[in-house]
């Protein structure tokens, strides 16, 4: 079994500043991760992801996310915030190998991403 | 360009009536998702389809049914045993199961109740 839990369902901040969206997840296998940004009434953009090479990966616009194990958390961070990041961001997991969650993700409930000028 | 095509953007159902909602793909993408989308509750997987003619029910099946004739089709029908179809609907796919690669969407098709 997987989940996601994403801490705060809305976040708001300045142009320029730093941009931290949390995710922890639950998985009884190692997991793949994946945080995905979805603008209004469009589909959903992959911004990174991480199989297990390293722990600090890098994504488009700027972001990226650490996987910490022990934490079970992979979070998503910007150092400096632009009014374009305004959107909705979602925490994916799927199982790494074998089980009834292989192959399928599992998403959070989404954070909406606030930015003020 | 390649990408997942949904069709209509907007639909809408009248009560007792059967929709069917379009996703194509022209990405040679073997597995294929649909996926549900309400307020403050991510995503929810209905229906996914690992090759052609084989689909699987995901978390949330109950009033659609779906159907894999062709690689690059997975037609979602919504059906009137859905009692609360209003949603955001998402299709989306990847290369293969193997799951560290990751699901490209299309830009979803909104339906309401007439």
């Amino acid at each position: 079994a997987q989940s996601v839990t994403q801490l705060g369902s809305h976040v708001s901040v300045s142009e320029g500043a730093l941009v931290l969206l949390r995710c922890n997840y639950s998985s009884s296998v190692p997991p793949y991760l994946f945080w995905y940004v979805q603008y209004p009434n469009q589909g959903l953009q992959l911004l990174l992801k991480y199989t297990s090479a390293a722990t600090l990966v890098k994504g488009i616009n700027g972001f990226e996310a650490e996987f910490k194990k022990s934490e079970t958390s992979f979070h998503l961070t910007k150092p400096s915030a632009h009014m374009s990041d305004a959107a909705e961001y979602f925490c994916a997991v799927s199982a790494a190998w074998g089980g009834t969650s292989y192959g399928k993700l599992t998403f959070g409930q989404g954070t909406i991403l606030t930015v003020h000028p | 360009d390649g990408g997942i095509t949904q069709s209509p953007k907007y639909l809408f159902r009248k009560e007792g009536q059967n929709v069917t909602l379009s996703c194509e793909q022209n990405l040679n993408h073997d597995a294929m998702y649909w996926y549900r989308q309400d307020p403050g509750q991510g995503l929810r997987l209905i229906y996914y389809s690992q090759i052609v003619n084989d689909f699987q029910k995901g978390d949330i099946a109950e009033g659609y049914s779906v159907s894999r004739e062709k690689k690059e089709s997975f037609p979602l029908t919504v059906t009137s045993a859905q009692k609360n179809p209003t949603a955001f609907y998402l299709c989306a796919s990847k290369e293969h199961t193997n799951s560290n690669q990751p699901q490209h969407f299309g830009d979803g098709t909104r339906l309401s109740i007439l």
